[in-house]
């Protein structure tokens, strides 16, 4: 069936350096795809969106680039901070409103 | 801030049993959700809710389960005889309205069936 997936489960940066997550999907009705992040015992929380008919948006340290070519999404973090270490998931949905389909998720370490 | 408030944090539950998890939205947000997590997976989905009535599910969200918002501010999964694989961490979200994205997330409810 339809899938989002991640390329790497873990990346481990140091402080200060950006990172980049990467994230692969399949179905290419998604309108929107979102990134996500999970501290460990929290739900999932919002970071940035961006809709199919864009290519990149940021946001406060931030980045989603879009490449619909190739069906592949990255989160840009950029001067990571110990505070960013989590599990990042990308999701994709076909509309606002409907079902979120998650990825499997990369965790991120920030070491000092 | 506003926030999703899920209770209880932790239920065990022996197989067989019904249990039902317990929401809280955001007081204003018009779409309701069930997510699951089973431990080291990724988030899966289980069914939305919007004026009154289930919008969408997953093949997950059999005849097992069912959802209900009794009172204009709970938002329930009920699950009717809990299998051993049922267990996993059941997150509540709820949304503004069409046209946003930004779903928010309660913490979590960890369900262990024994």
């Amino acid at each position: 069936g339809e899938s989002v997936g991640l390329h790497l489960p873990t990346l481990s940066v140091q402080e200060g350096d950006n990172s980049i997550i990467n994230c692969a999907y399949s179905n290419s009705a998604s309108d929107y795809f979102i990134w996500y992040k999970q501290e460990s015992g929290k739900g999932p929380q919002f970071i940035i969106d961006i809709r199919s008919n864009m290519d990149k948006r940021q946001g406060q340290r931030v980045t989603v680039l879009l490449n619909k070519t190739v069906k592949h999404l990255s989160l840009q973090i950029a001067a990571t901070q110990p505070g960013d270490s989590a599990v990042y998931f990308c999701a994709e949905s076909s509309n606002s409103g409907y079902a979120l389909n998650f990825g499997k998720g990369t965790s991120l370490l920030v070491t000092p | 801030e506003p926030e999703v408030t899920q209770t209880p944090s932790h239920q065990v539950t022996q197989m067989g049993q019904e249990v039902i998890l317990r929401c809280v939205p955001i007081s204003n947000h018009l779409y309701f959700y069930w997510y699951r997590q089973i431990l080291g997976q990724k988030v899966e989905f289980l069914v939305s809710f919007y004026n009154n009535e289930i919008s969408e599910k997953s093949e997950i969200f059999d005849d097992q389960f069912s959802v209900e918002r009794p009172d204009g501010s709970n938002f329930t999964l009920k699950i009717r005889s809990t299998k051993l694989e049922d267990s996993a961490m059941y997150f509540c979200a709820s949304l503004l309205t069409r046209g946003v994205t930004e779903a928010f997330f309660g913490q979590g409810t960890r369900l262990t069936v024994v």
